[in-house]
């Protein structure tokens, strides 16, 4: 089983619509949780840390469900700069953060 | 504030070559880790450097070595390069490196391996 599962998508929402989207972690004992974005053969970038309460920021936010072992996202109001590949990032041990394979959302005019 | 940088952004190698890889960290982080991205796919941790040391290791072949000098500065070797070494190499740094700590990212090296 893979470290980090995610929903490859393609998720094609219109702007101002709301999409979320999940990602799964096979580790119990991960503590630490990220959402990175990447767009087209750039780097990623940190989009948000996952706290255990969940969190927003501005139109994004975030949810941890540690018994079903998966994090959420949900992008409000979307814009079509959200267009990019969302990265689920996990820790799987005291140094490493392991990537999921990404969920590309394309928002349309 | 410098952010992570690399070099050379891009590399035409041939199977069989070898190459080095640079990284700088962003100012005032101490750790650099290492990942490979293939087309497609999400990065795959090749191993993190903290104290000069090797500290975590991927699962990638001993062909993959690195290396970090006291500025905090590494280096990523590959020898023997094969076809499917072709990726986007990415360097993160990040202060101290535990695993609650984000990463920053540089631009990345494409390599392309013919």
């Amino acid at each position: 089983r893979k470290e980090v599962e995610q929903d490859p998508g393609p998720f094609n929402v219109p702007e101002g619509a709301t999409v979320a989207f999940n990602c799964t972690y096979s580790n119990s004992a991960s503590q630490s949780f990220f959402w990175y974005r990447q767009d087209c053969r750039k780097e990623p970038k940190l989009l948000m840390s996952v706290y255990s309460s969940g969190n927003e920021d501005g139109r994004f936010t975030a949810q941890l469900n540690r018994a079903s072992q998966y994090i959420s996202l949900l992008i409000r109001d979307s814009k079509l700069s959200d267009s990019a590949t969302y990265l689920c990032v996990v820790n799987s041990n005291d140094y490493k953060l392991s990537f999921g394979a990404g969920t590309t959302v394309t928002v349309r005019a | 504030d410098a952010g992570v940088t690399q070099s050379p952004t891009h590399l035409i190698k041939t199977r069989g070559q070898q190459v080095t890889l640079r990284c700088s960290p962003k100012s005032g982080h101490d750790t650099v880790s290492w990942y490979q991205q293939a087309l497609g796919q999400g990065p795959q941790f090749i191993f993190q450097y903290y104290e000069e040391e090797e500290r975590q290791r991927g699962n990638f072949p001993d062909r993959f070595s690195g290396h970090q000098f006291p500025n905090y500065s590494s280096e990523l070797n590959v020898n023997a390069l094969l076809l499917g070494d072709s990726a986007l190499y990415l360097c993160a740094s990040s202060l101290g490196g535990q695993g609650n700590s984000p990463l920053h990212f540089g631009n990345g090296t494409r390599l392309t391996v013919t």
